[in-house]
């Protein structure tokens, strides 16, 4: 089952903050976050373990809650160069040796001069 | 450089045909997946592999396969059973695919196109 993502898209002026939500059905091990620009390969951003961390670098931030089976990315004073759809990837307790990672249907940011 | 090549990148094909994307790679990673994007669905797996002559199916795997002969090398055959076979198709490998540990590496992509 794919995670959930929240919004599907939002539009954002330069220097905004922005909060892309995804929400999980399943026990998660970890969540990874994922930007593909248009016409591009999604590139990795970053990977949250269970353990409810937070990460970031620059101003893009993530936060993981293993109880409520949800992370959430951070975008701060946003860039032109934010904009893309954000992807997350969920990776779930399943047990098992095999691995998955379920993509979420993305959330399109656009960042406007 | 290290990296992940996928070709061709844009492929047209005749319904009732076979076609192989192919899908190498030089970054030495072990596991290698192969990915499905259509426009508001996401990335869907279709096939992965964690090793050599090993693979599993993925969430959409019907009408597709695959092989593994090489480490390098994890071609994707979408063959004519594949009902819907218009989409982007994404390549990408991770180092390793233990929990946690498995971040992915993605190809450029190839757009098959089906007339």
């Amino acid at each position: 089952q794919q995670p959930v993502q929240s919004p599907q898209a939002v539009i954002l002026r330069e220097g905004e903050d922005a909060v892309i939500n995804c929400s999980s059905s399943k026990a998660l091990y970890s969540v990874h976050w994922y930007r593909q620009k248009h016409g591009e390969a999604p590139v990795f951003l970053m990977i949250l373990l269970k353990g409810g961390e937070q990460k970031g670098h620059d101003k893009i931030s993530a936060s993981f809650n293993e109880k409520k089976q949800q992370s959430s990315l951070y975008l701060t004073a946003s860039q032109l160069s934010y904009s893309g759809t954000y992807f997350c990837g969920t990776e779930s307790n399943s047990g098992g040796s095999n691995y998955k990672l379920t993509f979420g249907k993305g959330t399109l940011l656009t960042v406007n001069p | 450089d290290g990296g992940i090549t996928q070709s061709p990148k844009y492929l047209f094909r005749k319904e009732g045909q076979n076609v192989t994307l192919s899908c190498e790679q030089n970054l030495n990673h072990d596991a290698m997946y192969w990915y499905r994007q259509d426009p508001g669905q996401g990335l869907r797996l279709i096939y992965y592999s964690q090793i050599v002559n090993d693979f599993q199916k993925g969430d959409i795997a019907e009408g597709y396969s695959v092989s593994r002969e090489k480490k390098e090398s994890f071609p994707l055959t979408v063959t004519s059973a594949q009902k819907n076979p218009t989409a982007f198709y994404l390549c990408a490998t991770s180092r390793d695919s233990t929990w946690g540990a498995n971040v992915l590496t993605f190809g450029a992509g190839s757009r098959l196109t089906v007339l």
